[in-house]
């Protein structure tokens, strides 16, 4: 098992709609993350949890919520979406602590037309 | 602010040596490194606490100077495996959260 799944894998939205991705964890980590992925800018934080329902903004936040009301579950929201959020999203996990990694999910694909 | 990695781009051929960097110019707690491959998901590789750290994971392994806010990640007798683009992770203290650089593409050839 991968432990940390994320859907949808792939969605196609038209601007000005809200979409939902989620990420959900069987691992049962205190931390989640969202990053999203473009060409020239590597991975750039957009929000993050460090519990349930105790989120906080990354570097790069504008346009998106996030909510977690479940350990297992952070879900990540563009309000109104636009073609500028058109990206790779990743959802990372992390126990927390000094000497634990992250574990990436295997991404979201969004195109916003 | 995100971490400044260098250089962009490496080209190698199997069994020679190379160096990505990473360089912050905020205090840094920790040093994170991942990799990633052609459409998928970073990998962890490891991760320094402390200042002038070294860890090893294979033939990969890397430095942490903490009073520089600068590590090092070397590769030596690169692989054909080691393809990918590495990634720094940085952490400051007080926080619970990674900015990464933008990363470093490595490409290794027979």
């Amino acid at each position: 098992d991968a432990g940390i799944t994320q859907s949808p894998r792939h969605k196609v939205t038209e601007t000005g709609t809200p979409v939902t991705l989620r990420c959900h964890q069987t691992e049962n980590h205190r931390y989640m993350y969202w990053y999203r992925q473009d060409p020239g800018h590597g991975l750039r934080l957009i929000h993050y949890s460090y519990g349930v329902k105790d989120t906080d903004k990354g570097e790069v936040s504008d346009g998106y919520s996030v909510s977690r009301s479940k350990t297992e579950d952070f879900l990540l929201t563009l309000e109104s979406a636009t073609s500028s959020q058109t990206s790779v999203y990743f959802c990372a996990i992390s126990f927390g602590g000094l000497n634990y990694g992250y574990t990436f999910g295997s991404g979201t694909r969004l195109t916003v037309v | 602010q995100q971490p400044v990695q260098s250089p962009q781009a490496v080209i190698l051929r199997e069994g020679e040596d190379a160096v990505i960097n990473c360089s912050s110019s905020k205090a840094l707690y920790s040093v994170h490194w991942y990799r990633q491959k052609h459409g998928e998901a970073p990998v962890f590789l490891m991760i320094l606490l402390k200042g002038g750290e070294q860890k090893g994971h294979e033939k990969i392994s890397a430095s942490f100077n903490e009073k520089k806010q600068q590590s090092s990640l070397y590769l030596t007798a690169s692989q054909l495996s080691y393809s990918g683009t590495y990634f720094c992770g940085t952490q400051r203290y007080n926080t619970d959260k990674l900015i990464f650089g933008t990363g470093t593409r490595l490409q290794v050839f027979p």
